[in-house]
């Protein structure tokens, strides 16, 4: 069966410093990826997708980026956090072709201070 | 993609029928309509997905008129543990699953 890891489950880091959270998925093979975050406890914002390696689309011009360098291994990062990007990241795949049901990991709960 | 409007939130008692509606005036032919749970602190999980009439399945009934404009899921007997955001969301199948989550219907249900 097809699992999704998150980590780390919960971060602070001040404001200023890098950023690098980490999701892979098991069981399944050329997934397409997802990075949410949400803020506030509602809405979800979609940050990245990702339909194969190397290949990301960006749906938030902020200060993240994001980064597939194997197949099930999708990677959030930032340089210089804000404190506007604290919040609850979460990380989702879904079977590439006719598919439409996302699996959702875990989530990070990320505040910056 | 199409845009969804639903109510913000909702209160029910257990034991209750819950019936959340959704408009979707903007679907295109190709759209399917689609609900997820939320539970705090976690990542939302699929319910339910359907493209006209009525799907049926161990969680939850959809309803879908026949010029799809809306959709109304129906939780049978609520219980204290359905507490959580559902989402509506509209999406082409086999589109990269480019989902986008609205603010959902926060349903809280009461002994």
């Amino acid at each position: 069966s097809q699992t999704i890891h998150q980590w780390p489950a919960t971060l602070v880091q001040p404001v200023g410093s890098p950023l690098s959270l980490e999701c892979t998925v098991e069981g399944t093979s050329n997934p397409n990826l997802y990075w949410y975050r949400q803020a506030a406890g509602r809405g979800l914002q979609l940050l990245f997708y990702s339909v194969g390696i190397g290949q990301i689309s960006s749906e938030v011009p902020q200060n993240l980026s994001a980064s597939r360098p194997q197949d099930r291994q999708f990677i959030l990062s930032s340089k210089k956090l804000l404190l506007s990007d604290s919040g609850f990241y979460l990380c989702a795949w879904m079977a590439s072709g006719v598919s439409y049901e996302q699996y959702f990991g875990p989530g990070t709960r990320l505040t910056v201070t | 993609l199409a845009k969804t409007t639903q109510p913000i939130s909702m209160d029910s008692y257990e034991g209750q029928e819950v019936n959340i509606t959704c408009s979707h005036n903007n679907i295109a032919t190709n759209d399917y309509i689609t609900w997820y749970q939320q539970f705090p602190s976690q990542g939302p999980r699929f319910i339910i997905q359907g493209y006209k009439t009525k799907v049926t399945n161990e969680v939850a009934s959809l309803f879908i008129p026949a010029d799809r404009k809306s959709s109304t899921l129906s939780l049978p007997r609520v219980s204290l543990s359905d507490t959580a955001v559902y989402y509506c969301l509209v999406e082409k199948n086999n589109q990269g699953g480019k989902l986008i989550f609205g603010q959902g219907t926060e349903l809280s249900v009461k002994p």
